[in-house]
This record gives structure tokens, C-alpha cells and sequence, in this order.
């Protein structure tokens, strides 16, 4: 089956540190992944998406690189702001069908 | 519209009442989900629609959840005999192969 395992959280990081976020997925298919922010208040929205294996996809300094081999799709910020303080959520959907599948969501909180 | 929609963003309600949420999805979506995001916990799939195919019901939790979608737009989740533990926001999307477009939510609370 399919399934999105994402790193635990909460996440707390000072400003400008590095931030990864670990997401690892299982497809019976050729999936493409996702990563969505939830900012406080807001709805869920695309950060990034890769569609096949070594794409990085990458936005507001965010990127993250399917890896076929390893099953992985980690987020990562070399210099994180208050600003980005949110839940991070990776998905992944098969490209035969319109099924999405997401993670459980990592919070992370960036301090002054 | 410009976006998805969902209607009321926010009911409070007894235990053991109805509810019905509404979504309005992005005009020519043909696929609309529903999900549940409770409190410390991520996504819940809970019901999926594609154009006129049946829906994949899923991830409906109990028999008291039920969803329809008329005429292939305006969608309503409907929970009957609600419980305390019903109490989430329920996230609406509506998509294109490959992306989903998420309405800001409704945020149930069962008393």
C-alpha cells in the first residue's frame, strides 16, 4: 500500500539555523511528492512537488529531492525565519489515480 | 470563485446532534476529498470523489459519517449523533491530477 512517514515533532529551531525534515514514503507505484505548509490560522497550501526520481523541487528557499533509492523526499532550509514557523506535511500521490496520502505533519517553530 | 470554500468555518455543537459542512470546490475539479485534522494528529483521509465514479469511502470512520457531491460540484459531509471526539477541523480539497487546492477548514467542536 501507500503511506508517508514523517519526522516526529515538534521542531524548534533559532533563526537562520539549518532545518531538515525527514520524510520517507512507501508506493505500490510511480508516485509524485508533495510537500504542504499549514502557517497558524491558515489553510494547507503547496510549498513544493517533485514528479520523478532526482527532481528537486524547491520554493521560498525550501527544497527537498526525490530519492528513489532510499524512498526519501527531506525537506530542507539552509537559514530558517521566524516567518516560516508552521506544520509541514509531505504527500505523495500515485500517478494513476488522484489519491493523495500525506504524513502526519511536523510543527516547527523558528525563535528570534 | 478564486478558491475552495467551506461552510461554516466554525460549529459548536451537543452531543448527539447533526452537522452538515459544506465544500464548495474550485469550478472544474472533478476530484474533491475530505479530511480530518484532530488536535496532536496529521490528515485523515476520510472520503474521496472522482467526476461520476463511485466515491472511495474509505476512510469514513463510523457508519455516522456520510458525505455527498451534487452534480459533480457542492459537496456536504454529514455527521450524525456527533460525539466529542468528532471534534477537529474538516478540510475540504478539490483538485487537478497532481495538485490539491485546500478550503480553510471547519472547525467542529462537539459539547
Amino acid at each position: 500500500g501507500n503511506s508517508v512517514t514523517q519526522m516526529e515533532g515538534p521542531v524548534t529551531l533559532s533563526e537562520e539555523a539549518f532545518l531538515t525534515i525527514n520524510c520517507t514514503y512507501t508506493a505500490t507505484g510511480y508516485p509524485s511528492l508533495f510537500w504542504y505548509v499549514q502557517y497558524p490560522g491558515e489553510g494547507l497550501q503547496l510549498l513544493l512537488k517533485a514528479t520523478k526520481a532526482d527532481d528537486k523541487g524547491s520554493n521560498k528557499g525550501f527544497e527537498a529531492t526525490y530519492r528513489k533509492e532510499t524512498t526519501s523526499f527531506h525537506l530542507e532550509k539552509g537559514s530558517v525565519q521566524v516567518s516560516d514557523s508552521a506544520v509541514y506535511f509531505c504527500a505523495l500521490s500515485e500517478r494513476t489515480g488522484n489519491q493523495f496520502y500525506f504524513g502526519t505533519g511536523t510543527s516547527l517553530t523558528v525563535i528570534p | 470563485g478564486a478558491g475552495v470554500s467551506q461552510s461554516p468555518s466554525n460549529k459548536v455543537t451537543e452531543k448527539g446532534k447533526d452537522v452538515e459542512l459544506r465544500c464548495d470546490p474550485i469550478s472544474g475539479h472533478t476530484a474533491l476529498y475530505w479530511y480530518r485534522q484532530s488536535l496532536g494528529q496529521g490528515l485523515e483521509f476520510l472520503i474521496y470523489f472522482q467526476g461520476n465514479s463511485a466515491p472511495d469511502k474509505s476512510g469514513l470512520p463510523s457508519d455516522r459519517f456520510s458525505a455527498e457531491r451534487t452534480g459533480g460540484s457542492v459537496s456536504t459531509l454529514t455527521i450524525q449523533r456527533t460525539q466529542q471526539e468528532d471534534s477537529a477541523v474538516y478540510l475540504c480539497a478539490s483538485s487537478l491530477p497532481g495538485k490539491q487546492f485546500f478550503g480553510p477548514g471547519t472547525r467542529l467542536t462537539v459539547l
